[in-house]
């Protein structure tokens, strides 16, 4: 079964600072793998994903993930954090088969002026 | 253009009563559309998905159930509420490329 492990539930950095959101996935096949963010009372926005393309992965708002086989993970970063970063990010894998999308438990992320 | 349409985006319920949640999906046909359940302080946990019309799986035993009487709507209901039933539902659609897109979510509050 594929399963996804977010490390930390809190991350906190200082405004301009590097984010480093760490992932690490479990799966038997090749997966498809997806960060998504989520402010206060709203649904999910996607913000990347990972389909066996490149292995560096470029999304929204300067956001990037790097997936690597070696280590399974799928690591999220941003060079400068911004205000507008805090909110809270979860990564998925796709269960293919039936196609399902299995989530971590989330990264809060916290950004300090 | 593809839009996923999720309400009521609040709901205050007392324990015993029913509940239906409503999702519907425009701009595509025969879609995946799944409902997650997003509880105080926990991740999301998948409640059910439906490949098409009338076909449902169930993730995860609970006082839930879902129906989709029609192609792109997918309705979440119970009976008589629980106050674990409170949390924050999601519904979602499988578009192409393998992402899923996200309602904006229903915040359910069981007293």
């Amino acid at each position: 079964a594929q399963s996804v492990t977010q490390l930390g539930s809190h991350v906190s950095v200082s405004e301009g600072a590097l984010v480093l959101l760490r992932c690490n996935y479990s799966s038997s096949v090749p997966p498809y793998l997806f960060w998504y963010v989520q402010y206060p009372n709203q649904g999910l926005q996607l913000l990347l994903k990972y389909t066996s393309a490149a292995t560096l992965v470029k999304g929204i708002n300067g956001f990037e993930a790097e997936f690597k086989k070696s280590e399974t993970s799928f690591h999220l970063t941003k060079p400068s954090a911004h205000m507008s970063d805090a909110a809270e990010y979860f990564c998925a894998v796709n269960q293919d088969s039936s196609y399902k999308l299995i989530f971590g438990s989330g990264t809060r992320l916290l950004v300090r002026p | 253009s593809q839009t996923i349409h999720q309400w009521p985006a609040t709901l205050v319920q007392p324990v015993g009563s029913p509940l239906s949640l409503e999702c519907t999906v425009e701009g595509t046909s025969n879609p995946n559309l799944y409902w997650y359940r997003q509880a105080a302080g926990r991740g999301l946990q998948l409640l059910f998905y439906s490949v098409g019309i009338g076909q449902i799986s169930s993730e995860v035993p609970q006082n839930l159930s879902a129906s989709r009487p029609q192609d792109r709507q997918f309705i979440l209901s119970s009976k008589k509420l629980l106050l674990s039933d409170s949390g924050f539902y999601l519904c979602a659609w499988r578009s192409v490329g393998y992402g899923y897109t996200f309602g904006s979510g229903t915040r359910l509050t069981v007293v």
